[in-house]
């Protein structure tokens, strides 16, 4: 399994859409998780953290299963600034992250 | 305000120069970071740093080197060894090197580097 694994899509939804995209994490000591947003050509920028009773901030909702090694985010209501791709990134020991290669989310109207 | 600079945001070189991307930050953060990114392909780590005057390697930090001889600098050299060198490099900081969700990356604007 690749350290980091995200379905790269892209995520083709109308606007006012829910979507939601998983990532899968091969290393069970991992202990911090982000996702992340990058739009075309730009640095990413963080989206929000991921915390292991789930956390939400406003239309985006993230889940953590350590179980299935996995994370998630939920976008509601989509709007046509939300399209962008959304890195998965997870860290793989003492100060470094490993990036997922990024699902992309086209919304359109 | 604060943040990191990342200059300049596009560079040229021929093969065979040696060539050195600037990174500052006034965010007053601990580690800093080198990252490239090729098309279609995640973030790579070149190096870190976790504090002044020391440094580590990453996943492909061959062709490259690093000084961290300040807190808020971290300047990325692009040798001639470097076999693809072509490539997005972004510069990130955070407030600690623990790794914690209280400490995610902060990205300067990133350098366009083209050698041909």
């Amino acid at each position: 399994r690749k350290e980091v694994e995200q379905d790269p899509g892209p995520f083709n939804v109308p606007e006012g859409a829910t979507v939601a995209f998983n990532c899968t994490y091969s290393n069970s000591a991992s202990q911090s998780f982000f996702w992340y947003r990058q739009d075309c050509r730009k640095e990413p920028k963080l989206l929000m953290s991921v915390y292991s009773s789930g956390n939400e901030d406003g239309r985006f909702t993230a889940q953590l299963n350590r179980a299935s090694q996995y994370i998630s985010l939920l976008i509601r209501d989509s709007k046509l600034s939300d399209s962008a791709t959304y890195l998965c990134v997870v860290n793989k020991g003492y100060s470094t992250l490993t990036f997922g290669k990024g699902t992309m989310l086209l919304v359109s109207p | 305000d604060g943040g990191i600079t990342q200059s300049p945001k596009y560079l040229f070189r021929k093969e065979g120069q040696n060539v050195t991307l600037s990174c500052e930050q006034n965010l007053n953060h601990d580690a800093m970071y080198w990252y490239r990114q090729d098309p279609g392909q995640g973030l790579r780590l070149i190096y870190y740093s976790q504090i002044v005057n020391d440094f580590q390697k990453g996943d492909i930090a061959e062709g490259y080197s690093v000084s961290r001889e300040k807190k808020e600098s971290f300047p990325l050299t692009v040798t001639s060894a470097q076999k693809n060198p072509t490539a997005f490099y972004l510069c990130a900081s955070s407030i600690d090197s623990g790794g914690s969700n209280n400490s995610p990356l902060h990205f300067g604007n990133g350098t366009r580097l083209t050698v041909t």
